[in-house]
């Protein structure tokens, strides 16, 4: 069965500190992963999309990166308006049929 | 473009109530599809669209009827509504499936 697993569930940061969050998988045949960030009452906005192990993508204070297993979105100096809940999608063959499967997204907050 | 809009933004229904969310997207878009999110869940497909006349079930279809007679348009009907259809509902649509999808602003609805 696919399977997205994000950890952690919520992470409390100071402006400037840099981490990183994690998009764990479990699927048959990636055909691509998506980091989405969701505002309070909005709908997800995109933000990358990666489709092979190695592969990077940056935007301002975000890069993502992508391993066979995993994925994490890099946060560096952040401001507190990267407050947000981020989520992470893959795209798989089998049995989703292509569909996105998400996982229940982080919730970052960035004090200042 | 205005991108994908639903209506409404918010609903109050009661028990056993029909009613239609409305999702249209102006990107000439082939692949739709509704999502709803639960607290401490992600995101869960309940119907998808690869193109006018063609839908199929997602993960959790049950109680939800869809239909796609234009490539604008994808309308979620609840037929006879259950508390258990409280949510928030995400319409998303991607030129197709593989792509990136991008969604709308969301329909939170209540149902007592």
């Amino acid at each position: 069965e696919d399977q997205v697993t994000q950890s952690p569930e919520a992470l409390r940061l100071q402006e400037g500190e840099s981490s990183s969050l994690n998009c764990s998988y479990t699927v048959s045949g990636l055909r691509g992963l998506f980091w989405y960030r969701q505002d309070p009452g909005k709908g997800p906005e995109f933000l990358f999309t990666l489709y092979s192990a190695g592969e990077e993508k940056e935007k301002e204070r975000l890069k993502a990166t992508l391993t066979k297993k995993e994925s994490f979105l890099h946060i560096t100096a952040p401001k507190p308006e990267d407050s947000a809940t981020y989520l992470c999608a893959v795209q798989a063959g089998g049995g989703s049929q292509g569909n996105l499967i998400f996982g229940k997204g982080t919730k970052l907050s960035v004090k200042p | 473009n205005a991108g994908v809009t639903q209506t409404p933004k918010f609903q109050v229904l009661k028990t056993g109530q029909s009613m239609t969310l409305q999702c249209a997207q102006d990107m000439n878009h082939e692949y739709m599809s509704w999502y709803r999110q639960d607290p401490g869940m992600g995101l869960r497909l309940i119907h998808y669209s690869v193109g006018a006349g063609i839908t199929d079930q997602g993960e959790v279809p049950n109680g939800y009827n869809v239909s796609r007679s234009t490539t604008e348009d994808f309308p979620l009907r609840l037929l006879s509504a259950a508390p258990s259809q409280t949510s928030v509902y995400f319409c998303a649509s991607s030129h197709v499936r593989r792509e990136t999808q991008y969604f709308g602003p969301g329909t939170r609805l209540l149902v007592l």
